[in-house]
């Protein structure tokens, strides 16, 4: 069974410009979370998608945004970049039934110079 | 509302003794609980997970948890500790709201090991 995959692994973009990363989750998970990890901030919770549907939102401003396709894959955009933008972004999918563990693919690295 | 506080930021200790990592969380439900693991550049893997069921909880690598109500503790230990085991530790906790597991994770603050030989 093929993992949680994000792509792309790496990147490189201009303050003011605007981005988006793709994540593909586990054949048969719905609910895809993205989290943003940063050196000062730690792990922090960005947004769930679920069957198409955000149903969680973290404390970011509207600059991120996100979408979840009919085949589960799941994009995340973030616009007008800033230095503090740049973060290792982690996508991760969950099974349904209560109480099961998520699943995170390898991230990607996002760097704005 | 939930939250998890991991009570040491970094934990060095020698290849071959103990190693314990503590964390205390908070939840407004029934909470499920989570140790993750991340080694540099890596993603999350799941060491081990606690979700109602047993209150010791037992992980690969030798890891295992105690779930404490009363404390509203979930220490990481592990009775000897390996070289490869060096790497970046996450308490995770999860509100399992009216019995629904949504996929919001609230994570701690990490805990770097250190294993010196």
């Amino acid at each position: 069974k093929a993992g949680v995959t994000q792509t792309p692994r790496y990147l490189i973009k201009t303050r003011g410009q605007q981005v988006t990363l793709s994540c593909s989750p586990i054949s048969g998970h719905r609910s895809v979370s993205w989290y943003q990890q940063t050196p000062g901030q730690g792990l922090q919770f960005l947004f769930e998608y679920f069957s198409e549907t955000q149903r969680n939102k973290g404390n970011f401003p509207g600059r991120f945004s996100g979408r979840q396709f009919s085949n589960s894959r799941s994009e995340m955009n973030v616009s007008t970049l800033e230095l503090g933008d740049s973060a290792l972004y982690l996508c991760a999918s969950k099974g349904g039934g209560s109480r099961t563990e998520a699943f995170f693919g390898q991230g990607t690295r996002l760097t704005v110079v | 509302a939930q939250s998890v506080t991991q009570l040491d930021s970094h934990v060095s200790v020698s290849e071959g003794t103990p190693v314990l990592l503590r964390c205390n969380y908070s939840s407004s439900y029934s909470p499920s609980l989570f140790w993750y693991v991340q080694h540099p550049n890596k993603g999350l893997q799941l060491l081990l997970k606690y979700t109602s069921a047993a209150t010791l909880v037992k992980g690969i690598n030798g890891f295992e948890a105690e779930f404490k109500k009363s404390e509203t503790s979930f220490h990481l230990t592990k009775p000897s500790a390996h070289m490869s085991d060096a790497a970046e530790y996450f308490c995770v906790v999860s509100d399992n709201a009216g019995g629904t597991s949504y996929g919001k994770l609230t994570f701690g603050q990490g805990t770097i090991l250190t294993v010196h030989p």
